[in-house]
């Protein structure tokens, strides 16, 4: 089954405490990104990658850090994570944008850091 | 400034009722959009993707139009079931790999 898949669904942690949080595609997409969402704000970029061993910076990128050294996977890094890094965070991966092609989005990690 | 804006906020309609969701955007160069749907808690699920060309895009109950002129868009979901239930999202590609989300529209239907 095609899908994006994360982990943890659920962290609660503490501030300065470093933690990765995993995503992996299984669809062969070249380009993947991680969102934040918060209530009435809507989905935020914070990173993307277009292939692998190449990111960039979205529009929330601040304290956020991710890697891509293979295709499939693309985690995502909070070195010292604050409270105000409390969200709900969505991985995406897709063939690409400007052809119109699909995103598809993870399940979700709610993260809650006191 | 790159921007998306949806309207309303938030909807509450009776099943099987229709309605009409509201994307204006200023983003450019347009590449396409997107209208996404999202349940509580959980990934967003795309609908439709319209290209610049494309005016109308249905997918069963969702009809997606563009007016690439006006840089505006709607959902219109007929036949409401209480499934329907869920925030819907537009999202507006532009400069080839940048993207701008909608905060959203909260659809309510109610038995």
């Amino acid at each position: 089954e095609a899908q994006v898949t994360q982990n943890p669904r659920y962290l609660i942690t503490v501030t300065g405490k470093k933690l990765t949080v995993t995503c992996s595609q299984n669809m062969n997409h070249e380009y993947m990104s991680w969102y934040r969402q918060d209530p009435g704000l809507g989905l935020r970029q914070i990173y993307y990658s277009m292939n692998v061993e190449v990111t960039d910076k979205g529009d929330v990128p601040e304290g956020y850090k991710v890697s891509r050294k293979e295709k499939r996977n693309f985690p995502l890094i909070l070195e010292s994570p604050s409270p105000n890094q409390t969200s709900l965070y969505f991985c995406a991966s897709s063939r690409g944008l400007v052809k119109g092609y699909e995103q598809y989005f993870g399940p979700g990690t709610r993260l809650t850091v006191t | 400034k790159n921007q998306v804006e949806q309207s309303p906020q938030s909807l509450i309609i009776l099943e099987g009722k229709n309605c009409t969701l509201q994307c204006n955007y200023t983003v450019s160069p347009f590449s396409n959009l997107r209208w996404y749907k999202q349940d509580t808690g959980r990934g967003p699920v795309s609908l439709t993707i319209m290209t610049f060309s494309e005016n109308t895009k249905s997918n069963g109950r969702y009809t997606a139009t563009l007016d690439a002129d006006t840089k505006q868009s709607s959902l219109h979901i007929t036949a409401s079931q209480l499934s329907d239930s869920a925030s819907y999202i537009c999202v507006v590609s532009y400069n080839n790999n940048d993207m701008r989300f909608g905060a959203g529209t909260r659809l309510t239907v109610k038995p």
